[in-house]
């Protein structure tokens, strides 16, 4: 497929593990988000990464999350020590940079269900 | 403190009828604004955006309208069709920023009834 994958879709957790989620984004795009939806509220955004720069990291909630990018392709989202709060849908973004350095429309995977109990 | 509102959490329309969802915003930084839908279960789908050179945007069935001054944009869509029932969300940036994360709305359900 051409769009954005995220694995896995579902994921129950224990409070205090670990977890880890993956983002695929579609080839040839160069920025890469996450973000985090909560029930019943809007995207939050969490992180942001373009080519070699260092990634945004503005919005991450904590230091118990953190992301890697390899490249221009694969991320993983990182949780540790998971609490109940951590509970959402982690949603994966990619998009063009196009002339000037400017972000195309920002395309979403399907998201990571997350369930800290 | 949220940059962006949609105030309405849900909307009913009557299927033919046209369907306004509105979007507000306060960060005057802002200039392209897009609008996403949502099914259950799925990740949000791009459906039109526009620029803050423009007022109006329109694709088919879907228009987007943009006041400035008011800070203030909506989508139009006509006629609705049961398929559009789902969540809407609304989505601002500041391309001129390096990153250009969108700063999202709270959504609204439209339903259309048949």
């Amino acid at each position: 497929g051409a769009g954005v994958s995220q694995s896995p879709s579902n994921k129950v957790t224990e409070k205090g593990k670990d977890v880890e989620l993956r983002c695929d984004p579609i080839s040839g795009h160069t920025a890469l988000y996450w973000y985090r939806q909560r029930l019943g509220q809007g995207l939050e955004f969490l992180i942001y990464f373009q080519g070699n720069s260092a990634p945004d990291k503005s919005g991450l909630p904590s230091d118990r999350f953190s992301a890697e990018r390899t490249g221009e392709s694969v991320s993983t989202l990182t949780i540790q020590r998971t609490q109940q709060e951590d509970s959402a849908v982690y949603l994966c973004a990619s998009s063009l940079v196009g002339s000037g350095g400017i972000q195309e429309t920002q395309y979403f995977g399907p998201g990571t269900r997350l369930l800290v109990l | 403190d949220q940059q962006v509102k949609q105030n309405s959490p849900s909307l009913s329309v009557q299927e033919g009828r046209i369907s306004i969802l509105n979007c507000d915003y306060t960060n005057s930084m802002f200039d392209y604004f897009l609008w996403y839908k949502k099914y259950p279960a799925e990740g949000p789908t791009f459906l039109i955006s526009i620029s803050s050179i423009k007022d109006k945007n329109e694709d088919g069935r879907f228009t987007v309208f943009l006041n400035k001054s008011a800070k203030h944009l909506s989508l139009h869509i006509v006629p609705s069709q049961p398929g559009d029932s789902a969540v809407y969300f609304c989505a601002a940036s500041a391309r001129n920023n390096a990153g250009n994360m969108l700063t999202f709305g709270g959504g609204t359900r439209l339903m259309v009834k048949p």
